[in-house]
């Protein structure tokens, strides 16, 4: 199927596993990016990608790492979950060039315990 | 750096009520985008629009309206005799154009004014 997918959409994990979010999608997208949404925080960039193998870290990067061998693929790892990455997690896409329009995942639902 | 500011957190309407829903921004900046994004209780995230710094019309779209002021680092959402199902949070962003494509179109987004419409 077209468009832009995540996975897994629901995850509970134990404080200190490793644990790696999966964001693909089918439209040859230049631009994915990472975003974590709290409540009164609205969504905060984790990282961001311009092109496979160029990555730059957003607001809140610390914890979390990203790959992108891959013009379709952008995982999320958390290298050492804590509490405070109970989260949703928002991948989204877009085309190069002047800021536009992103297209956003469905969103994973993080609980760490 | 930038910020964008909703200040109503939470707004309820009866349906078939006009709302406006505030967006405040800062940047340094003269060329920057603006957008408004939906998220219903689906979850997903829904564009509605991107205005750029230097088109300062006022937009309309059905129900929806946009008030662009840059007098005012405003950037107001107002829908006419709401319904229902525009019950949502609304998220208001900002980008600013990029010195080098490579250096990304970061959006920053406002925390977000949850909007509830009653029947």
């Amino acid at each position: 199927d077209a468009g832009i997918t995540q996975s897994p959409r629901y995850k509970i994990t134990e404080t200190g596993r490793q644990v790696t979010l999966m964001c693909h999608q089918t439209w040859s997208h230049s631009y994915m990016f990472w975003y974590r949404q709290d409540l009164g925080h609205g969504l905060r960039l984790i990282y961001y990608s311009a092109a496979a193998d160029i990555t730059d870290k957003g607001e809140v990067p610390d914890g979390y790492v990203v790959s992108r061998s891959k013009t379709e693929n952008f995982p999320l790892t958390l290298e050492s979950a804590t509490r405070s990455q109970t989260s949703v997690y928002f991948c989204a896409s877009m085309l190069a060039g002047v800021p536009n329009e992103q297209f956003f995942g469905p969103g994973t639902r993080l609980t760490v315990l | 750096a930038q910020k964008v500011t909703q200040a109503q957190t939470e707004i309820s309407v009866v349906e078939k009520e006009d709302v406006t829903l505030d967006c405040v921004y800062e940047t340094r900046d003269t060329t920057y985008y603006l957008f408004w994004y939906k998220q219903p209780p689906s979850g997903e995230l829904v564009f509605l629009i991107r205005r750029n710094s230097f088109d300062e019309q006022n937009e309309i779209s059905g129900r929806y309206s946009w008030n662009f002021q840059k007098s005012t680092s405003s950037f107001n959402f107002t829908i006419t005799a709401s319904q229902v199902v525009d019950s949502a949070v609304y998220f208001c962003a900002l980008s600013e154009a990029p010195p080098i494509e490579e250096y990304g179109n970061k959006l920053v987004f406002g925390a977000g004014t949850i909007l509830r419409v009653k029947s």
